[in-house]
């Protein structure tokens, strides 16, 4: 157990619907990352935040956004969805922007 | 960001030493080697990182080249439970992301 907990496990949707995936970060851990999973494409960053604050981003699309709230909990938008959304989604945390990453167990997503 | 390469994948047998390379000629200075892996159906885990000297850990060892253009992990005795994707990443020089590859998945015979 790496002590990131995502919700939900797993999430059937239509397309044009919007989701939420919710990122709970270890106990103390300030810098929240978001990864995008599918099989043609590998492991590919999304989007960094850290305290609050975004500090880089990655391939993330417009349809996507995220934020990290006080209690450093992070949630990610996905909106407008598509077939082509359909992926795992892995939530990660540090202690600090030096450390190792910590990832959760992931959101499968299944865009209908 | 700078580029790491990796064999596409490696096999190994049970409780022999394991030796996975990765080449990053264009490194900086300031970047640190890391190593995650991925086993199925789970989420990456650390398993280690360094800057210029050699690391060990109680899961592997990892040996930088001088130049520091070339590193290995060293698994010293594979199990089972060490059949993964293994990314080889360059990282925390600014901002922390983590930009991965392909990774070598790794396959061990009993």
């Amino acid at each position: 157990d790496s002590g990131v907990t995502q919700t939900p496990k797993h999430l059937i949707t239509a397309t044009g619907q919007r989701v939420t995936l919710r990122c709970s970060p270890r106990s103390g851990d300030l810098s929240v990352y978001w990864y995008q999973q599918s099989l043609d494409q590998g492991l590919q960053f999304l989007i960094q935040y850290y305290n609050g604050e975004e500090r880089a981003k990655g391939n993330i699309l417009e349809r996507f956004s995220a934020q990290q709230f006080p209690d450093l909990h992070s949630e990610l938008n996905l909106s407008s969805l598509e077939l082509g959304d359909s992926a795992l989604y892995f939530c990660a945390s540090s202690a600090t922007r030096r450390t190792e990453a910590f990832f959760g167990q992931g959101t499968r997503l299944t865009v209908v | 960001d700078a580029k790491t390469t990796q064999p596409n994948s490696m096999e190994s047998n049970e409780e022999e030493p394991v030796h996975l390379p990765c080449n990053h000629s264009t490194i900086s200075g300031t970047d640190y080697i890391h190593w995650y892996r991925q086993l199925p159906s789970q989420g990456p885990e650390y398993v280690i990182h360094g800057l210029t000297s050699n690391v060990n850990n109680r899961m592997a060892s990892l040996a930088i080249a001088e130049d520091r253009k070339s590193s290995t992990l060293i698994l010293h005795r594979a199990t089972l439970r060490d059949a993964a994707v293994y990314y080889c990443i360059l990282g925390y020089n600014q901002g922390g992301k983590l930009i991965f590859g392909q990774g070598t998945e790794l396959s061990v015979k009993p």
